[in-house]
């Protein structure tokens, strides 16, 4: 399996654009989560999906901020309008059950620069 | 509110020693703890998980434990070698109130190994 992919790996946009990050979970994982990474507040969980329903969107900071799962092989996150606070890492990961002690299974994240 | 820390300020050590990282905890009673690394420009991968009745766990030349009463995981890496450079993160994780499993990760410590 070629793991989870995700795209763009760089994103640089100006303050007030729309932004899509794309996320290909490995097939056959039920759980999907998007985190997002940045050096003050370490990796922060923003919302996870089961079988392509949002089960906690708690983490989603501000309505700016919308994710979908169309179908159990694609997510998106959407950030519109954009904010250089939006700046930082963002990584999907999937996993085979949401057990919790199950392997989450990280992208290679994309790098946002919001100018 | 949740509380994980782990040592902020990166740690130095020479090859073949043994690299101790610490997790704490506060707020929390997680029912397992998972360990992660992560390179740079890369997303995390998963290397143990220990559980809540388990107070030891080992896979080659790591070593987990977890103090339910102390609130702390410790990570030992022995006969350390550069390869092992890396951060490493825990990630407590468990059923919450109203419901859901998820892991909550700390920011993060940095290993260096030198020659």
């Amino acid at each position: 399996d070629a793991g989870v992919i995700q795209s763009p790996r760089h994103e640089v946009t100006e303050m007030g654009q729309e932004v899509t990050l794309r996320c290909k979970p490995i097939s056959g994982h039920d759980y999907l989560f998007w985190y997002r990474q940045t050096m003050m507040r370490g990796l922060e969980l923003l919302i996870y999906f089961n079988n392509n329903v949002p089960i906690d969107d708690s983490g989603m900071p501000e309505d700016r901020f919308s994710a979908k799962m169309p179908n159990a092989s694609f997510s998106t996150l959407k950030i519109q309008p954009s904010e250089p606070r939006d700046s930082a890492v963002y990584f999907c990961a999937s996993s085979a059950g949401g057990g919790g002690t199950d392997t989450q299974y990280f992208g290679p994240g994309t790098r946002l620069t919001v100018l | 509110s949740q509380k994980i820390e782990q040592n902020s300020e990166a740690l130095n050590i020479q090859e073949g020693k043994t690299a101790t990282l610490t997790c704490n905890y506060t707020n929390y009673s997680p029912a397992y703890l998972q360990w992660y690394r992560q390179d740079p420009g890369r997303g995390p991968v998963f290397l143990l998980l220990i559980r809540e009745n388990e107070k030891e766990k080992r896979k080659e030349r790591l070593k987990v434990t977890f103090d339910t009463t102390l609130k702390q995981s410790l990570f030992h890496i022995t006969a350390s070698q550069p390869a092992d450079s890396a951060t490493y993160l825990c990630a407590p994780g468990g059923k919450l109130t109203g419901g859901g499993n998820k892991l909550t990760f700390g920011t993060g410590t940095q290993l260096k190994v030198e020659l």
